[in-house]
């Protein structure tokens, strides 16, 4: 199988804290993590592209100083939000890629955030 | 950016009904992808299509990759009450060769009238 995990499952904080959420292959290595943002009733967006090694590929709109993505070994990528805030509570949906040959993308359970 | 147009939004049916959904897109894609996602959780990968033309089927589900490279359908015979949930079709666009980003169509949401 292609097991990918994320911890924590969901976080409540403060405004203006940071948190920190962790994705891992568990039986693979990902030589690429994707994390996504999820608001209620609407699809996935991507919001950065993880690579092992290597500075992330952040889409458009999304600032890269508030949501910090650290990709340091082929089982693990962390995204950090930054002084969170109310508008940041979401979804947020890691996946990754199994090998550099396969595209299908394996996706974690996903971590709901809460700002208050 | 891409976009996915999916189709129904949304259906309601009873237990043991047919389900058809399908994804359309103004650009040809390279692979087409079905997932499930349940409340609170992941996206689920139902079926992988590569090919045109490739029809696949996993358990009551099928799912065809459109020969025009620019639609798939996703049909779910006999449904039963686990079926609920949010069906995305997701796709490699052609002109995104190389690059890995992942396009999610709109979704259809499945209810199941007791």
């Amino acid at each position: 199988g292609a097991v990918v995990s994320q911890h924590p499952s969901r976080v409540i904080c403060k405004s203006g804290t940071s948190v920190k959420i962790e994705c891992r292959s568990l039986d693979f290595q990902a030589t690429t993590m994707f994390w996504y943002r999820q608001f209620p009733k609407q699809s996935l967006m991507l919001m950065a592209t993880s690579n092992e090694g290597s500075k992330a590929t952040y889409e458009q709109g999304v600032e890269k100083d508030k949501f910090l993505i650290n990709h340091a070994s082929l089982t693990l990528s962390t995204l950090t939000v930054t002084s969170a805030h109310p508008e940041d509570s979401s979804f947020y949906i890691c996946s990754a890629i199994r090998g550099s040959v396969e595209e299908t993308q394996y996706f974690g359970p996903g971590t709901r955030l809460l700002v208050l | 950016g891409q976009q996915l147009n999916q189709s129904p939004q949304s259906m309601f049916i009873q237990e043991g009904e047919d389900v058809s959904m399908n994804c359309t897109s103004s650009s040809i894609f390279n692979t087409w992808l079905w997932y499930k996602q349940d409340p609170g959780e992941g996206p689920v990968l139902l079926i992988a299509l590569y090919k045109a033309g490739e029809l696949t089927s996993n358990g009551r589900l099928t799912a065809q990759f459109g020969i025009t490279r620019k639609d798939s359908f996703l049909n779910i015979s006999a449904s039963i009450p686990s079926d609920v949930g949010i069906y995305f079709c997701a796709g490699y666009p052609l002109s995104n060769f190389g690059n890995e980003k992942l396009t999610f169509g709109t979704g259809t949401r499945l209810t199941i009238i007791p």
